[in-house]
């Protein structure tokens, strides 16, 4: 059972050039989740999916693009990477019912020159 | 203003003591809250969750939510350095939005 799986898990990308994160999940979730987390910025929320179907800003949306693309898949597009962006990137899932835990992937660290 | 706060730490706590972190919340739909243990480089990982006022207690955590002051805490007793890590709080709202605060760092020293 792999649980929440990204890729890449490194990646280093030169400014204005554009890539997707991809993130996966086998627990038959609802709702996922893209954060990015910064030194002593805990974890910003960029973009979250409630449920197939639906994708919401967080508080962190902008230079961002998400797609739900099914219920396992939710990925998170850089269309022109600024150094700004560089970050450690987490995925989460859960199950969507209130009251339960989210589960993270192992996160992908990305750095823009 | 972020939805959850974190403005504790870092925290630096002797073996065996209680550490104390702490957390308030600014959106009164959020329902449940949850605290995860973060080690360098790697992911967060669930200590606790809680969603009625009141404590609740596993093993050596207790964790305490007050929804009218908007607060929650997260007691450590018998602290391990093994406990040295960041402790994030998080707040999750009836629209499924999943929040975390900055983080508290704490490190237990032997």
């Amino acid at each position: 059972n792999a649980g929440v799986t990204q890729t890449p898990k490194f990646q280093v990308l030169k400014t204005g050039q554009s890539m997707t994160l991809q993130c996966a999940q086998d627990m038959n979730h609802n709702s996922m989740y893209w954060y990015r987390q910064d030194p002593g910025m805990g974890l910003r929320l960029i973009y979250y999916s409630a449920s197939e179907g639906t994708t919401d800003k967080g508080e962190v949306p902008n230079g961002y693009n998400v797609s739900r693309l099914n219920k396992r898949e939710f990925s998170l597009r850089l269309e022109s990477a600024a150094p700004s962006q560089t970050s450690v990137y987490f995925c989460a899932s859960r199950t969507g019912q209130m009251n339960t835990e989210a589960f993270f992937g192992q996160g992908t660290r990305l750095t823009v020159v | 203003q972020k939805e959850v706060e974190q403005n504790s730490g870092p925290l630096s706590v002797p073996e065996g003591a209680i550490a104390s972190l702490n957390c308030t919340y600014s959106d009164r739909g959020s329902q449940s809250f949850f605290w995860y243990r973060q080690y360098s480089g790697k992911s967060p990982e669930l200590i606790m969750s809680i969603y009625s006022n009141g404590d609740k207690e596993d093993g050596r955590f207790t964790a305490q939510l007050n929804k009218a002051s908007q607060y929650v805490s997260l007691l450590i007793r018998d602290s391990q350095p093994s406990d040295s890590a960041t402790y994030l709080c998080a707040g999750l709202d009836f629209r499924r939005k999943l929040t975390f605060g900055q983080g508290t760092i704490l490190t237990v020293h032997p």
